[in-house]
């Protein structure tokens, strides 16, 4: 398996420009999950999905962030209008149905998209 | 709400030796999980070991080991003959076994090993 597939890696863009970012999850899994990366706040969950459906989206930070998954292989994270607070490093992480006893329980994660907005 | 702490923003150990990183949580929740998550420079983040709350025995995998502490809420991480390539961000988190699959993250400690 290829494991998570984010595209792109590394995202530079103005300020004020709409960026979308990517994300394949493990095939057969149910869960996808979009958290963020910076220094200050360290990693923080932003939405998650099951079965394509969003389930929490109570940590993405403002109307300017916007997450779709209009199926179980592909999923955006969209930022419009960006904004250079929103420098940060995305994840993408997926995880199978999860067990009862949840002993399995293991998110798996994509490499990321290094994301500069200038 | 869970939070998780993890009180060394860095720390550095020559090779071979043993290194500890700490991590507090705390939660309301009687059954949840513990992980440890490892993040190397090329920032993949890779689950290191994983610790059942209802289990008293300690988890271990090869050279990665935890001492878990329910009553003090302390989940910490031993790494025993520590090599370079365990140089990384360190990564503590939880989740609580029924009904919310969010992973609750520590800030993180960088560990760098010296050869």
């Amino acid at each position: 398996d290829a494991g998570v597939i984010q595209s792109p890696r590394h995202e530079v863009t103005e300020m004020g420009q709409e960026v979308t970012l990517r994300c394949k999850p493990i095939s057969g899994h149910d869960y996808l999950f979009w958290y963020r990366q910076t220094m200050m706040r360290g990693l923080e969950l932003l939405i998650y999905f099951n079965n394509n459906v969003p389930i929490d989206d109570s940590g993405m930070p403002e109307d300017r962030f916007s997450a779709k998954m209009p199926n179980a292989s592909f999923s955006t994270l969209k930022i419009q209008p960006s904004e250079p607070r929103d420098s940060a490093v995305y994840f993408c992480a997926s995880s199978p149905t999860i067990p009862p006893d949840r002993v399995f329980y293991e998110q798996y994660f994509g490499p990321g998209t290094r994301l500069t907005v200038t | 709400a869970q939070t998780v702490t993890q009180s060394q923003p860095e720390m550095s150990v020559q090779e071979a030796e043993t290194v500890t990183l700490s991590c507090t949580y705390d939660t309301s929740e009687n059954n949840y999980y513990l992980f440890w998550y490892k993040q190397p420079p090329s920032r993949q983040m890779i689950l290191v070991i994983r610790q059942e709350a209802y289990k008293q025995q300690n988890a271990t995998e090869n050279r990665f080991s935890v001492n878990f502490q329910k009553a003090a809420k302390s989940f910490s991480l031993k790494i025993s003959d520590s090599q370079l390539g365990d140089t990384a961000m360190y990564f503590c988190a939880f989740t609580p076994n029924f009904g919310n699959e969010k992973l609750t993250f520590g800030t993180g400690t960088r560990l760098t090993i010296i050869p």
